[in-house]
């Protein structure tokens, strides 16, 4: 059974700050994964989609890679703002018929 | 084009009841997939649709059910409610059958609260 992890669980930095969120996951037979920001009391927004034959996306101020063999993913903010104070959540398609498998989710919080 | 929409946003039930949540997926999506969230255990996947047949269940007991129509527009259904139940349900669209090389979109959640 396919199980994300995501490190740190909660993170406080100063605006400005460049930092990576990690998830690694168990099973590395995985189609694709995504990443998403989820902000109090709302639904999930889509960052990034890495499918499983890509290294890397980027998207303005966000990076994630991917390294399949050993099941890790980094998502990398640049300058980060406090805008981007959410939770990030890391989850993989795998092959099977049980949809995303997501990990607990990153709390991010950005000090003006 | 306007995102995915669940209605309700919000629902109090109590126990022993019953409840039907709808997902109006993008439109042209044609894949709707149900997800709970709960503090405890994260997100987990209930279910997937695709033109009016389930594809895939997660791992839930059989209170929970749902079912697509022929808009692509979804329902989930949730029967003998217990406290456990309480949740933020998700829907997610996405435009290919096999929607496993797809971004995955959203809707803002029902949030239900259980008595």
């Amino acid at each position: 059974k396919q199980e994300v992890t995501q490190i740190p669980a909660a993170l406080s930095v100063p605006e400005g700050e460049n930092l990576v969120l990690n998830c690694s996951f168990t099973d590395s037979a995985i189609y694709n994964l995504q990443w998403f920001r989820q902000d109090p009391g709302k639904g999930l927004t889509s960052l990034l989609l890495i499918q499983s034959s890509q290294r890397e996306q980027t998207s303005g101020r966000l990076n994630a890679s991917l390294d399949k063999s050993s099941g890790r993913s980094t998502l990398y903010i640049a300058a980060s703002q406090p805008g981007d104070s959410a939770t990030y959540l890391c989850a993989v398609r795998g092959g099977g018929a049980d949809g995303l498998t997501f990990g607990k989710g990153t709390h991010l919080i950005i000090q003006p | 084009k306007a995102g995915v929409t669940q209605t309700p946003r919000y629902l109090i039930k109590t126990r022993g009841q019953q409840v039907t949540l709808s997902c109006s997926p993008i439109s042209g999506h044609r894949s709707v997939s149900w997800y709970q969230q709960t503090p405890g255990q994260g997100l987990q996947f209930l279910f997937e649709y695709f033109s009016e047949t389930q594809r895939n269940k997660g791992n839930f007991p059989g209170r929970f059910s749902g079912r697509q129509f022929s808009n692509s527009r979804s329902e989930m259904n949730v029967s003998t409610l217990e406290l456990g139940d309480s949740a933020l349900y998700l829907c997610a669209s996405s435009y290919l059958m096999d929607s496993r090389g797809e971004t995955q979109y959203f809707g803002p959640g029902t949030r239900l609260l259980v008595l």
